[in-house]
């Protein structure tokens, strides 16, 4: 498709495992970001990668959190050591370049910590 | 730290009516960004607001940022079932910090027909 793919669109795992979350953003776009969004809230930022340029890592809300682009495309958000607080959507996002303004967003993938 | 207040949090009208949304703020941003999500999708853009003082209209939807560029709100004219859904405002910070967008926290609207 032409959107931004993400998966799974779906996870449930035991507390204290670890996860990783895909994102395939669409062809052509230079900028990919991660947010968290909790249940019937608001978007919270946690990173974003601009081509070649380090990662804007500002809202990672702890080192159980990384992210890696490789290749200037497919992006993997990694959740070690999960906990039950991290249990949201993850939202992935890409644009044209950074100074774009308008995100297009993927379906999300929905991450339960039991 | 920027923060975009919005309310009403929770919004339920019957079809026919009208509403108005707010985002508000203490800080300025560059411009603003309105954004509609459906259950078990990602948030779709709307409009972007630019210019102090700017109104935009898309068919029954009008924007309107507010002129210090501090807050904007969304109006709704005889909404309809179709509308329901989680609205969001989103800001670019005023030193253009590109998709590092700030996020209210959302109107959950809902439309009974």
């Amino acid at each position: 498709g032409a959107g931004v793919s993400q998966s799974p669109s779906n996870k449930v795992t035991e507390k204290g495992k670890d996860v990783e979350l895909r994102c395939d953003p669409i062809s052509g776009h230079t900028a990919l970001y991660w947010y968290r969004q909790s249940l019937g809230q608001g978007l919270e930022f946690l990173i974003y990668f601009q081509g070649n340029s380090a990662p804007d890592k500002s809202g990672l809300p702890s080192d159980r959190f990384s992210a890696e682009r490789t290749g200037g495309s497919v992006s993997t958000l990694t959740i070690q050591r999960t906990q039950q607080e991290d249990s949201a959507v993850y939202l992935c996002a890409s644009s044209l370049a950074w100074d774009t303004g308008e995100l297009f967003f993927g379906e999300g993938s929905r991450l339960t910590v039991l | 730290t920027q923060l975009l207040e919005q309310s009403p949090q929770f919004l339920s009208i019957q079809e026919g009516e009208n509403l108005t949304v707010y985002c508000n703020s203490s800080s300025v941003f560059s411009s603003l960004q309105w954004y509609r999500q459906e259950p078990g999708e990602g948030p779709v853009l709307l409009v972007t607001v630019v210019t102090g003082g700017e109104v935009k209209k898309l068919k029954r939807l009008t924007f309107q940022f507010g002129d210090a560029r501090k807050d904007s709100s969304l109006h709704i004219t005889a909404a309809q079932p179709g509308d329901t859904g989680l609205y969001l405002c989103a800001g670019e910070g005023a030193y253009n910090q590109g998709g590092k967008l700030i996020f209210g926290q959302g109107t959950e609207l809902s439309v009974k027909p």
